[in-house]
């Protein structure tokens, strides 16, 4: 069965660069969600789309901004990286009206 | 906001043996979901078992099944016959239903480390 794909699944970026994250859905999932997960801790709540709007937001500091595409898929633009942001980036999906949300394999990020 | 509490930061148990993991959590809400997750070192987040708090019966899963006390807002994972494979870092999470208009998505707990011993 398909799953939730994301790219990259590693990423080195220096201090005050900006990174990219992508999330691919699986097929017919329209929601969307971003995880934050640093060393160590539980995951945090960033930000969920449905039908390409934005439907709530977590701790998602005003640096990072992320949007959904018309093919569902979503991405996560992190500017003006700082240390701190280094941690594991998840994405998961689901279909609205059910509660098995799947996540993907995640992103690492290291900012040095 | 709700919190989700995990009290055991790790757990041991024997191989076939049986585990129980705790969770609590608060909320005011009377609807929600409640899950819990596996994350291997591989680090994918899995979901082991999900309740819906409408629901009086405990869900199962095979080796897995849960003790849901809705009033004390207790949600504990019992793991039955343990196998090396369970080991993992697992994750109590909760999800308000869409009818109270809480958040999308998921709370967190600050996991458990089980580990299994041969």
């Amino acid at each position: 069965a398909a799953g939730v794909i994301q790219s990259p699944r590693h990423l080195i970026k220096e201090k005050r660069e900006t990174a990219t994250l992508k999330c691919y859905p699986i097929p017919r999932h329209d929601t969307v969600y971003w995880y934050q997960q640093g060393p160590g801790q539980d995951p945090q709540f960033l930000i969920s789309f449905y039908e390409k709007m934005q439907s709530d937001k977590g701790s998602i500091p005003d640096r990072f901004s992320a949007q959904q595409f018309s093919d569902y898929h979503s991405e996560l633009n992190m500017s003006s990286l700082e240390l701190g942001d280094s941690a594991l980036y998840f994405c998961a999906s689901r279909q609205q009206g059910y509660y098995g949300y799947t996540f993907g394999s995640g992103t690492r990020l290291t900012v040095v | 906001a709700q919190t989700v509490t995990q009290s055991q930061p790790e757990m041991s148990v024997q191989e076939a043996e049986t585990v129980t993991l705790s969770c609590t959590y608060d909320t005011s809400e009377s609807d929600y979901y409640l899950f819990w997750y596996k994350q291997p070192p591989s680090r994918q987040m899995i979901l082991v078992i999900r309740q819906e708090a409408y629901k009086q019966q405990n869900a199962t899963e095979n080796r897995f099944s849960v003790n849901f006390q809705k009033a004390a807002k207790s949600f504990s994972l019992k793991i039955s016959d343990s196998q090396l494979g369970d080991a993992a870092m697992y994750f109590c999470a909760y999800r308000s239903a869409p009818s109270g208009g809480g958040a999308d998505g998921l709370t967190f707990g600050k996991g458990t480390h089980l580990i299994i011993q041969p």
